[in-house]
């Protein structure tokens, strides 16, 4: 069965420095990635998603994620935070049937 | 503008009183599901729905209700609240491919006392 993890549940970091959101995932198949994010009081929202082809994602916002395979993993990066990416990031992972697992979220509090 | 809508935004009320929870989308998907969202539990489904009347639990079904009579409606209905369903809920909805992302809605905060 699939399942995601994501290891901080909290990071937080200085404005205008570099992050890296983490996310493992486990499935005994081929798997459909996504990264969600939800400013405060808003709804979920696609930051981006890995489908097939390079293992390197951009996103919006100037985020990029990278799959893994053999480490299963699909980490978010960010090489510079500014004030407005504080907001709560949400792995998931499709094996591409109608179920979708989401991780438990990690919140980014970015520091001036 | 393509859209989940959902309604009420906010709720408070009393144990054991029904209430319905709406939620519309105009993007003629197929897919619909309800989440709620909980500190330190992330999102958990409740329901989901593949199609017009078709129907299945998530992973936290109890004391909730759905029906899907229109491909655009997915109300969630709990019957008899208790404290313990006080959250954040989520509708949300796709195309029917397990690698379309979701479209969210605004979130639904209900409070039960």
């Amino acid at each position: 069965a699939q399942s995601v993890t994501q290891l901080d549940s909290q990071v937080p970091v200085f404005e205008e420095a570099p992050v890296e959101l983490r996310c493992n995932y486990s499935s005994s198949v081929s798997v459909y990635l996504f990264w969600y994010v939800q400013y405060p009081n808003q709804g979920l929202q696609l930051l981006l998603k890995y489908l097939s082809g390079s293992t390197l994602v951009k996103g919006i916002n100037g985020f990029e994620a990278e799959f893994n395979k053999s480490q299963t993993s699909f980490h978010l990066r960010k090489p510079s935070v500014h004030i407005s990416d504080t907001a709560e990031y949400f792995c998931a992972v499709s094996e591409g049937d109608d179920k979708i697992i989401f991780g438990k979220g990690t919140r980014l509090h970015i520091l001036p | 503008e393509a859209q989940v809508t959902q309604n009420p935004r906010y709720l408070i009320t009393v144990t054991g009183k029904k209430l319905t929870v709406t939620c519309s989308q105009n993007m003629n998907h197929e897919y619909m599901s309800w989440y709620r969202q909980d500190p330190g539990l992330g999102l958990r489904q409740i329901y989901y729905s593949m199609n017009v009347e078709v129907t299945d639990k998530g992973d936290v079904p109890e004391g909730y209700k759905v029906s899907r009579k229109e491909k655009r409606n997915f109300p969630l209905i709990l019957e008899s609240p208790s404290p313990n369903q006080t959250s954040l809920y989520f509708c949300a909805s796709s195309f029917r491919q397990g690698h379309q992302p979701q479209h969210f809605g605004d979130g639904t905060r209900l409070s039960i006392l």
